[in-house]
């Protein structure tokens, strides 16, 4: 069965670049009909969806977060990664990659995730 | 902005029916999916396209949605099912949308 893992820094300075990889195992990145996405959680708060990307590199990221985030593809290592710049310590959470099931239009549901990793933004 | 409203906390009694709603504007037009996190967890999918369970997913979760409500039902509470339980459903216009979470005491 496909499983994610999420792997980078725990700890990010101010007004630098949050810089996270996903490597999915138990299957490829290239399956079709799946989108490979990014979720963060707030401490002792809800879900917030950050993006998504297809094997084929187009990408669809959440408006409230499009002018700071990246998210790229590598199907040779099969990984996806997210980058977001310019952070807070509005932008500390747990962040989650999730394989995402494509809908007619858009998305239908998450599953599996990955075990999340918290990031801090601290000095 | 598209919003899914979830009631911030349910309490049941173990063996009884526990139900959680997610109201948003014509949510019933379109496919809602629901998951399970316990703390330290991650979030596991129990209920896709409205009314269906992944493998692996006890009988005792059922969904339902029409209207402006999502319904996430689980019938003989057990223990175990004490957890935050999350909406989510897909909008044209805002992408991705999750309820704020309702948090499942089992008493």
């Amino acid at each position: 069965q496909v499983q994610l893992q999420e792997s980078g820094p725990g700890l990010v300075k101010p007004s630098q670049t949050l810089s996270l990889t996903c490597t999915v195992s138990g299957g490829s990145i290239r399956s079709s009909g799946y989108y490979w996405t990014w979720i963060r959680q707030h401490p002792g708060k809800g879900l917030e969806w950050i993006g998504y990307i297809y094997y084929s590199g187009s990408t669809y990221y959440n408006p409230s977060l499009k002018s700071r985030v990246s998210i790229s593809v590598d199907t040779s290592k099969d990984q996806f990664s997210l980058k977001l710049n310019s952070v807070t310590a509005a932008d500390t959470a747990v962040y989650y990659c999730a394989r995402a099931r494509i809908a007619a239009t858009g998305i239908d549901w998450f599953d599996p995730w990955g075990q999340g990793t918290l990031v801090t933004v601290s000095s | 902005s598209y919003e899914l409203t979830q009631p911030p906390s349910v309490s049941v009694s173990p063996g009884q029916t526990a139900s959680i709603s997610c109201s948003g504007d014509q949510l019933g037009n379109k496919y809602a999916c629901w998951y399970q996190q316990k703390p330290g967890q991650s979030p596991v999918l129990v209920i896709y396209q409205n009314t269906k369970r992944p493998s692996g997913i006890p009988e005792r979760f059922s969904g339902s949605n029409s209207g402006n409500t999502a319904t996430l039902t689980i019938s003989g509470t057990q223990a175990i099912d004490e957890a935050d339980y999350y909406c989510q459903a897909w909008d044209s216009s805002h992408g991705v949308v999750f309820g704020g979470g309702t948090k499942l005491t089992v008493l």
